[in-house]
């Protein structure tokens, strides 16, 4: 079992769309989490941090819950440039290596 | 540019040489990160180091990956004797110290033949 694990795609879903990817993680003592978005054959870019009491950026909203190690990404009114691979990402300690899941590919469609 | 800088972008080699990827950092980030990349996988940490020492190597798969960083700048990861298996995407990212985020690089995609 990998330590950070996400919902398998791809999400086609139409502009406007609300889409929710969701992802669990193993290792408890795991301090720091975040969304790395991910274009084709690019490199992965940080999306958001998340952070216990949730929080927001503008069509984007993630929420952590520590006690179920659990992590979720919601994006509202979802636009063609919203299409990408979503990494949930951990890191154990300060400066320390980050953990990524699988990724999850992401599709709007017009 | 800015960012972090790696090169070469494309290198295909065939099953039994010898590669060496370079990875020049953003100025003045301590930490350097090497990470791998399977197609439709997330990226694997290999290695990192604060400035020239390498503190974590615990995620190179074999003695065949090595990477150093000799004066805590430029940084070069060589795979020795490589094999089908190591074709991947490498990608290094840099970061000031503590719980600053890692900037990544463009990454250089393998092809072992």
């Amino acid at each position: 079992r990998k330590e950070v694990e996400q919902d398998p795609g791809p999400f086609n879903v139409p502009e406007g769309a609300t889409v929710a990817f969701n992802c669990t993680y193993s290792n408890s003592a795991s301090q720091s989490f975040f969304w790395y978005r991910q274009d084709c054959r690019k490199e992965p870019k940080l999306l958001m941090s998340v952070y216990s009491s949730g929080n927001e950026d503008g069509r984007f909203t993630a929420q952590l819950n520590r006690a179920s190690q659990y992590i979720s990404l919601l994006i509202r009114d979802s636009k063609l440039s919203d299409s990408a691979t979503y990494l949930c990402v951990v890191k154990r300690d300060q400066g320390g290596k980050l953990i990524f899941g699988q990724g999850t590919e992401l599709s709007v469609k017009p | 540019g800015a960012g972090v800088s790696q090169s070469p972008r494309y290198k295909v080699a065939k099953r039994g040489q010898d590669v060496a990827l370079r990875c020049d950092p953003i100025s003045g980030h301590v930490s350097l990160f090497w990470y791998q990349q399977a197609l439709g996988q997330g990226p694997e940490f290999l290695t990192y180091f604060q400035n020239e020492a390498q503190l974590d190597k615990s995620g190179l798969p074999s003695d065949r990956f090595f990477a150093e960083r000799p004066e805590g700048s430029v940084s070069t990861l060589k795979i020795q004797r490589t094999q089908q298996e190591d074709s991947a995407v490498y990608l290094c990212a840099s970061s000031l110290p503590g719980s600053q985020p890692q900037h990544f690089g463009d990454g250089t995609r393998l092809s072992i033949l």
